[in-house]
């Protein structure tokens, strides 16, 4: 099992849509977990940290389940500057609990 | 906050030379990482970088191949040591920011073609 799997997408939506996007992880000791953005040919930047209680930033909204090791991202009314990847991270543990560890993203375009 | 430059930004190298690439930081660092992309496939950690001492590689990556240095808190070399196409990438510098809980900023890249 890969350390951290997203939807394989890519997502093709129209503007206004709500999407959700789904991550698991397979380090049941992780600590943090993480929704970091990617636009094309650009760095990734960190669009919201996920909190057990669930946590909500504007459009988007991030929960974690830990019992089932599963994170989600929904965004609501979307926007065309909502295309982009979409990286799900976590965070190691012990001596690796500084490191981050990507998902391999999911895509999301949205169409006008 | 923290801006991260980097450079090249892109380059094009033929097999068996060298690249460095180098990365700034202008804000206060407790770590600095170094990532590799290859297309379509997620960050991939190659090593953290260590003020004054050795890196520390990740499995599958070693320091003959990518030397790092860290001379400071703020800045990190990484060189690519004969060079194949497989090692066609992007290479991302990364920080953590001191009294920062977990967010990593990144540079913007350098994209490395191997011919």
């Amino acid at each position: 099992r890969k350390e951290v799997e997203q939807d394989p997408g890519p997502f093709n939506v129209p503007e206004g849509a709500t999407v959700a996007f789904n991550c698991t992880y397979s380090n049941s000791a992780s600590q943090s977990f993480f929704w970091y953005r990617q636009d094309c040919r650009k760095e990734p930047k960190l669009l919201m940290s996920v909190y057990s209680s669930g946590n909500e930033d504007g459009r988007f909204t991030a929960q974690l389940n830990r019992a089932s090791q599963y994170i989600s991202l929904l965004i609501r009314d979307s926007k065309l500057s909502d295309s982009a990847t979409y990286l799900c991270v976590v965070t190691g543990t012990g001596a690796g609990s500084y490191q981050l560890t990507f998902g391999k993203g999911t895509k999301l375009s949205v169409i006008p | 906050s923290a801006v991260i430059s980097q450079k090249p930004s892109r380059d094009i190298c033929q097999r068996g030379t060298s690249l460095t690439i180098q990365c700034q930081v202008d804000s206060q660092v407790t770590m600095m990482f170094w990532y590799r992309q290859q297309p379509g496939q997620s960050l991939t950690l190659i090593a953290t970088a260590n003020q004054g001492s050795e890196a520390t590689y990740e499995s599958g990556f070693v320091i003959d191949k990518f030397p790092i240095s860290r001379p400071n808190l703020t800045f990190s070399t990484l060189t690519v040591s004969n060079m194949s196409p497989e090692d066609s990438s992007i290479y991302l510098c990364s920080a953590r920011l001191a009294g920062n809980t977990g967010e990593l900023f990144f540079g913007e890249g350098s994209r490395l073609t191997v011919l």
